[in-house]
């Protein structure tokens, strides 16, 4: 059964770079068909997709977000990460990792982690 | 852009009724659309991919309909683990782009 878990600080000051990692478990990142995703949520919120990445290391971000945002993967540990930079109070939110199955049929975030809350405060 | 609306914000149902969830595309998605649940205090869960395909493991009371720029998520006979948010999410344009609608909130009556 596929696994993900988020690691990372819980708090990050304004201004600073929040960092991020996803660990992969019970499956290869390198197998093809499938990206690996970031989703944020902040308190109460809906749902805002961030940016995915391929084990190639193609990236598609989030227009609103692109020139904070960098993803990238580590095949060898089975891992991807996301930074994003100049954080505010607004960037505040419970970020999720997820795995998005695409073939030429259907795109689908079928595996998710359980999420892991950033607060964004000095 | 396409922007994803979903109405209404809150749905209030009694257990055993029928609910009915839209979801409006800015621009024509074809069928290219999911369907989240997220349970408070849990991650989203997938239900619902190519509109009307149920994932697996996803009881038959759940359905999907609709094209282009209209979309419903039907449960016919709300169990009480249904209670929860459901977000709907287009791939049409993927890649680059994924979109999230804002959510329905399905409450108890």
């Amino acid at each position: 059964q596929l696994q993900l878990q988020e690691s990372g600080p819980g708090l990050v000051k304004p201004s600073e770079t929040l960092s991020l990692t996803c660990t992969v478990s019970g499956g290869s990142i390198s197998s093809s068909s499938y990206y690996w995703g970031w989703i944020r949520q902040p308190p109460g919120k809906g749902l805002e997709w961030i940016g995915s990445i391929y084990y190639s290391g193609t990236t598609y971000y989030n227009s609103s977000l692109k020139s904070r945002v960098t993803l990238s993967v580590d095949t060898s540990k089975n891992q991807f990460s996301l930074k994003l930079t100049s954080v505010t109070a607004a960037d505040t939110a419970v970020y999720y990792c997820a795995r998005l199955y695409s073939d030429s049929w259907t795109t689908k975030f079928d595996y998710w982690g359980q999420g892991t809350l950033v607060t964004v405060s000095s | 852009e396409i922007v994803m609306t979903q109405s209404p914000a809150t749905l209030s149902v009694s257990p055993g009724e029928r609910a009915t969830l839209s979801c409006r595309a800015s621009q024509s998605v074809s069928s290219n659309l999911a369907w989240y649940q997220q349970r408070p205090g849990q991650a989203p869960r997938l239900l619902i991919y190519g509109a009307s395909t149920r994932a697996t493991g996803i009881p038959a009371r759940f359905s999907g309909s609709g094209s282009g720029t209209e979309f419903t998520l039907t449960i016919s006979s709300l169990q009480s683990e249904d209670f929860a948010v459901y977000y709907c999410q287009q791939y049409n344009n993927w890649p680059p782009a994924l979109t999230f609608g804002g959510g329905t909130k399905v409450e108890t009556k």
